[in-house]
């Protein structure tokens, strides 16, 4: 069974531009959850989707946004980029949202410049 | 709100030595996870604990959680240096759609 994949897998992004990050889920899962980890840091949750709708939310500004589509594949945005956006993306999926494990895909690494 | 304190956050052992990491919820939890991401990688799931006063092992990695389901710990006998990584807890709420909420993790490093 094929893993959580998230691409692309490495960017360079000029502050003040957006950026898109894509998610596939394992096949079945229908959660998908969307973390940042900067350097030596923990997991910064950003939100988590389920069937297409925002269940959850973290702390982060409206410039970061995501979506999923109808086969669970999901998206994340970051608009206006800021220099501190700078981090590793993770997108996480599991079968249901009800506190679940959740698998991790590789993560995107972005670097604002 | 619902919080999940991991401590240590930093632990340097000897390889051979014995590493054990707590985490403490603010609240009552469903079930505690625990990740482990090794160095340039991405967190993967290690073990799930459902049950009160539970005890999991995998081969030198043992697993509690507490009788009140609010305190839980991994605990790595004669560690390796394939053990080297930050290891997370993680546990849902029950006040806001079961969102996992994260201990800050600690890393386990092994001195030279």
């Amino acid at each position: 069974k094929a893993g959580v994949t998230q691409t692309p897998r490495y960017l360079i992004k000029t502050r003040g531009q957006q950026v898109t990050l894509s998610c596939s889920p394992i096949s079945g899962h229908r959660s998908v959850s969307w973390y940042q980890q900067t350097p030596g840091q923990g997991l910064q949750f950003l939100f988590e989707y389920f069937s297409e709708t925002q269940r959850n939310k973290g702390n982060f500004p409206g410039r970061f946004s995501g979506r999923q589509f109808s086969n669970s594949r999901s998206e994340m945005n970051v608009s206006t980029l800021e220099l501190g956006d700078s981090a590793l993306y993770l997108c996480a999926s599991s079968w249901s949202t009800s506190g679940n494990t959740i698998y991790f895909g590789e993560g995107s690494w972005l670097t604002v410049v | 709100g619902q919080q999940v304190m991991q401590i240590p956050q930093y632990q340097h052992v000897q390889e051979g030595e014995d590493f054990t990491t707590y985490c403490n919820s603010s609240t009552t939890l469903s079930n505690i996870q625990w990740y482990k991401q090794r160095p340039g990688g991405h967190p993967v799931f290690l073990i799930q604990l459902v049950k009160s006063g539970e005890v999991k092992k995998q081969k030198r990695l043992t697993f509690q959680f507490g009788e009140a389901k609010k305190n839980s710990s991994l605990h790595i006998t004669a560690t390796q240096t394939t053990d080297v990584g930050t290891y997370f807890c993680a546990g849902p709420t029950q006040d806001s759609n079961y969102q996992l909420i994260w201990g800050a993790g600690t890393k386990l490093i092994i001195k030279p």
